[in-house]
């Protein structure tokens, strides 16, 4: 069974103060690892897919990374709308096509 | 920019009632999804359609839970005696093709009284 688990449960970060956010895995067979943020009664929006261990991708602020077994999220100098829940989610190979998601970082952003 | 719409954005109904939750999926999409989130935990999977057929579901989705796809557009998830415990957001996602990505609409909060 596909397993995520994101850490820190929510981060508090003033204006301009860079952090990362982690996302473990195990999964059997990875076909893609995906970002997402979700804002307050909002459907989860669409950041990044990363395939194979070693791949970055860029946003703006944010930076996703990833290796065997984890996933980071790096967000760069963020501002007070970077604040948002950060999903990560897998999709397996011997789980057919869907996402299993973690329980996500709260993200707050104060100026 | 296209996108996965759904409708209504909330519905409150009695247990025991049936609730018709309904998605309007990306137009050249061909897997479809339904996802829920109770408040404050994880989104979780319930089930997946392809080619006017279910391809997978979770154990969540028992004989209380039914989907279909009615026309070219529509994709609708039909609780036939709703449960205190399907109170929850009700999420679609939509996706062109293996390995990419999956869209999601903005959702329906369901609560059941």
């Amino acid at each position: 069974e596909d397993q995520v688990t994101q850490s820190p449960e929510a981060l508090r970060l003033q204006e301009g103060e860079s952090s990362s956010l982690n996302c473990s895995y195990t999964v059997s067979g990875l076909r893609g690892l995906f970002w997402y943020r979700q804002d307050p009664g909002k459907g989860p929006e669409f950041l990044f897919t990363l395939y194979s261990a070693g791949e970055e991708k860029e946003k703006e602020r944010l930076k996703a990374t990833l290796t065997k077994k984890e996933s980071f999220l790096h967000i760069t100098a963020p501002k007070p709308e970077d604040s948002a829940t950060y999903l990560c989610a897998v999709q397996g190979g011997a789980a057919g096509n869907k996402l299993t998601f973690g329980g996500g970082t709260r993200v707050l952003v104060k100026p | 920019e296209p996108e996965v719409t759904q409708t209504p954005s909330h519905q409150v109904t009695q247990m025991g009632q049936e609730v018709i939750l309904r998605c309007v999926p990306i137009s050249n999409h061909l897997y479809f999804y339904w996802y829920r989130q109770i408040l404050g935990q994880k989104v979780e999977f319930l089930v997946s359609f392809y080619n006017n057929e279910i391809s997978e579901k979770s154990e969540i989705f028992d004989d209380q839970f039914s989907v279909e796809r009615p026309d070219g557009s529509n994709f609708t998830l039909k609780i036939r005696s709703t449960k205190l415990e399907d109170s929850a957001m009700y999420f679609c996602a939509s996706y062109q093709a293996l390995q990419e990505t999956q869209y999601f609409g903005p959702g329906t909060r369901l609560l059941v009284l």
